[in-house]
């Protein structure tokens, strides 16, 4: 079965540090891959996606992600994070046809001031 | 990016009782929803895939009885939540997907979510 591995559960930084979160699929054949973020008391809104073409993702709010094919991975970066980062993260991958997106986990992402 | 409402944001109710969750998209027409529910501290798990006009397509171990879903236009679907018990107190979410003109795949977006809480 397909699934969708976030290693972190709960990722605590400081303002100005590097961001690296992990993603992992487990399925063969062509995958869309996304990253959604829920801020607190809001609901999930899409970060990034990935498609086809430059595995590089530029996302909103500085956020990028990799494709590595061989390696399975989309992991989620930032540069510099930011206390309006603190939420939480999901990575998700369509299956199938029908657009049925599999969510990981989750990431919590906690910034301090 | 595509809006997309549900209603209500809350709600509580006694054991026993049905309740409607209705999901709107707002600015677009969505021909395909989805229904999620969310457990404290883990991830969104599908639970049904909604499409205008027909029977709505359910995941395996969630049962088509218990919620029904009604996808009755191309910006309305509603769940129905029969005959509610405390073990289906959580978090439920609907989205819905935007196809994207030229691309082979499309986007999700999602509601704000709906809080149970069944007495």
């Amino acid at each position: 079965a397909q699934s969708v591995s976030q290693h972190n559960h709960h990722v605590i930084l400081s303002e100005a540090a590097s961001l690296e979160l992990g993603c992992n699929y487990s399925y063969g054949g062509t995958v869309n891959l996304f990253w959604y973020v829920q801020y607190p008391g809001q609901h999930l809104q899409l970060l990034l996606k990935y498609f086809s073409g430059d595995p590089l993702v530029k996302g909103i709010k500085g956020f990028e992600a990799e494709f590595i094919k061989s390696k399975f991975s989309f992991n989620l970066r930032k540069p510099s994070v930011q206390w309006s980062d603190t939420a939480e993260y999901f990575c998700a991958v369509i299956r199938g046809s029908q657009g049925n997106l599999i969510f990981g986990k989750g990431t919590k992402l906690s910034v301090k001031p | 990016g595509a809006v997309v409402s549900q209603h209500p944001s809350r709600v509580i109710c006694k054991s026993g009782t049905s309740v409607k969750i209705e999901c709107r998209s707002l600015d677009f027409q969505a021909t395909t929803m989805f229904w999620y529910r969310q457990f404290p501290k883990q991830s969104l798990m599908l639970m049904a895939t909604s499409n205008e006009g027909s029977k709505a397509t359910y995941e395996q171990g969630v049962e088509k009885d218990k919620f029904l879903i009604n996808h009755a236009s191309l910006t309305l679907s509603t769940l129905t939540v029969t005959s509610a018990h405390p073990e289906d107190s959580s978090f439920y979410i609907c989205s819905a997907r935007v196809p994207v003109a030229g691309v082979g795949t499309d986007t999700q977006y999602f509601g704000p979510g709906t809080r149970l809480t069944v007495l």
